[in-house]
């Protein structure tokens, strides 16, 4: 079975605090994403990466950062966290594919408040 | 730029009925995918089913159908003789051949009563 993991189920910061998401996944897959899901918002993509310290923005980037030294490990960063980061954080992980029907694995998401 | 879009916000309906999600997207790819998600209360996104573009015949996985009109820009997900498990939100999701990313809607939520 695939597994992605993410290492917190769910946070509480502090406005300004530098957060980090961790994201391991275990089938050695090239393609690693961050969304955040917001009621009435569906599914936003922060970043996407596809190889190793390889990185493309997503459509919500700004305020976040992410780091992949490691092809089975995707971090996610808030430099500073703000009131309105507070969000469920989604961890997913595919084998390229393009248009095939490879789909594509989540997480368990990260539950963070910004107090 | 690709977009989906679920007109949807919330759906009822009564068990052992059938139900319609509907959804609708936006692309210039000649090839792309959809793909439809179910997320229960506890979180989890679980994987549906797929649709390629140039697949001749509608995609069907046990009780989920999905009624795709390429003319129309439509990928509606069908559920069969619906269950009291079916109750959570549903996304549909789109990517295009040139690239990995996965691109949603804004979900449906469905109820299912009894």
């Amino acid at each position: 079975d695939v597994k992605v993991t993410q290492s917190s189920r769910y946070l509480v910061k502090r406005t300004g605090e530098k957060v980090f998401l961790e994201c391991v996944q275990d089938m050695d897959h090239e393609n690693m994403f961050w969304y955040r899901q917001d009621p009435g918002l569906g599914l936003r993509l922060i970043y996407f990466s596809y190889d190793v310290k390889m990185k493309e923005k997503g459509d919500i980037p700004e305020g976040y950062s992410v780091s992949r030294e490691k092809k089975e490990r995707f971090s996610l960063i808030l430099e500073s966290a703000s009131t309105n980061q507070t969000s469920m954080y989604l961890c997913a992980s595919s084998t390229r594919g393009g248009a095939g029907g490879n789909t594509i694995y989540f997480g368990e998401g990260s539950w963070l408040t910004v107090v | 730029a690709q977009k989906i879009t679920q007109t949807q916000p919330g759906m009822f309906v009564q068990e052992k009925e059938a139900v319609t999600l509907d959804c609708t997207y936006d692309t210039s790819d000649q090839s792309y995918g959809l793909f439809w998600y179910k997320q229960p209360s506890s979180g989890e996104m679980i994987f549906l089913i797929y649709q390629g573009s140039y697949d001749e015949q509608n995609a069907t996985e046990g009780r989920y159908s999905l009624n795709f009109q390429k003319a129309r820009k439509s990928a509606n997900l069908v559920i069969s003789a619906s269950q009291l498990g079916d109750s959570a939100m549903y996304f549909c999701a789109m990517r295009g051949a040139n690239t990995d990313k996965l691109i949603f809607g804004t979900g449906t939520r469905l109820q299912v009563f009894p």
